[in-house]
C-alpha cells in the first residue's frame, strides 16, 4: 500500500487567486495522478504526472490553469490558477502501487468565493 | 472507450439488511476492477479489487466477483451496519492505458439503525 498526505486539507480562496496543493507519498512511485471531485460528483482525472517529464493532461484540462510539478519520486504539486467559484471541488492525488491499484490521498477541499 | 455504470443512489437500507450495488463495465482490453469507498468527509479508500475473470474480491464483509460473461462486478454484503454508510465507487483500470482509473458516478448508501 501507500500512505499519501496532502496539504492543505482545505482552504477558502478568493476569486482570481491561485492555490498550490502538495502531495507527499511515503515511498517512491513512478506515476502520480491528480483528480477533481466536484460536489456530489464522481472523480475526474486532471492529469498524470511522471517524474522528469511534463504532465499529461486529460481533455478539458490545460497546463496554464492547472500547472503541475513533479520534482522527485515522492512529491508533486498541483496549482489551481486564477480561480473561480466553478473550481470549488475536492482535489485528490493518487499513486499506483502493486497490481494496478491506485491509492488516494485524503483530498484538499477547496471553496472559491 | 472504457466506461463504468453503477446503480444510482441513494440506497437506503435498515441495519442487517442484504446489500447489492450493481456495477457493469465496458472495456476493450482486460481491465482490473475495483470498489472504492468514501466515508463522510474523507478521501477514497480501496475496498476490494479483482484483477481477472472469476476472481472474487472481499474485505470487511463486502464481496464482488469479476464476471467477464456479464461484464459485471456487483458489490454485495450480507448484513450491513450503520458504519457502512458512505459513497461507493465502482472503477476499472486498464494497464494498456497507463493504469488510468475510470470511475462510476458513485452510489450513496444510507443505513438506518
Amino acid at each position: 500500500s501507500a500512505v499519501i498526505s496532502q496539504k492543505p486539507s482545505r482552504d477558502i480562496c478568493q476569486r482570481g487567486t491561485s492555490l498550490t496543493i502538495q502531495c507527499q507519498v511515503d515511498s517512491q512511485v513512478t506515476m502520480m495522478f491528480w483528480y477533481r471531485q466536484q460536489p456530489g460528483q464522481s472523480l475526474t482525472l486532471i492529469a498524470t504526472a511522471n517524474q522528469g517529464s511534463e504532465a499529461t493532461y486529460e481533455s478539458g484540462f490545460v497546463i496554464d490553469k492547472f500547472p503541475i510539478s513533479r520534482p522527485n519520486l515522492t512529491f508533486s504539486t498541483l496549482t489551481v490558477s486564477n480561480m473561480s467559484p466553478e473550481d470549488s471541488s475536492i482535489y485528490l492525488c493518487s499513486v499506483v502501487k502493486g497490481q494496478e491499484t491506485q491509492y488516494f490521498g485524503p483530498g484538499t477541499r477547496l471553496l472559491v468565493l | 472507450g472504457n466506461s463504468v455504470t453503477q446503480m444510482e443512489g441513494p440506497v437506503t437500507l435498515s441495519e442487517e439488511a442484504f446489500l447489492t450495488i450493481n456495477c457493469t463495465y465496458t472495456a476493450t482490453g482486460y481491465p482490473s476492477l475495483f470498489w472504492y469507498v468514501q466515508y463522510p468527509g474523507e478521501g477514497l479508500q480501496l475496498l476490494l479489487k479483482a484483477t481477472k475473470a472469476d476472481d472474487k474480491g472481499s474485505n470487511k464483509g463486502f464481496e464482488a466477483t469479476y464476471r467477464k460473461e456479464t461484464t459485471s462486478f456487483h458489490l454485495e454484503k450480507g448484513s450491513v451496519q450503520v458504519s457502512d454508510s458512505a459513497v461507493y465507487f465502482c472503477a476499472l483500470s486498464d494497464r494498456n492505458r497507463d493504469d488510468k482509473i475510470i470511475f462510476g458516478k458513485g452510489t450513496r448508501l444510507h443505513i438506518l439503525p
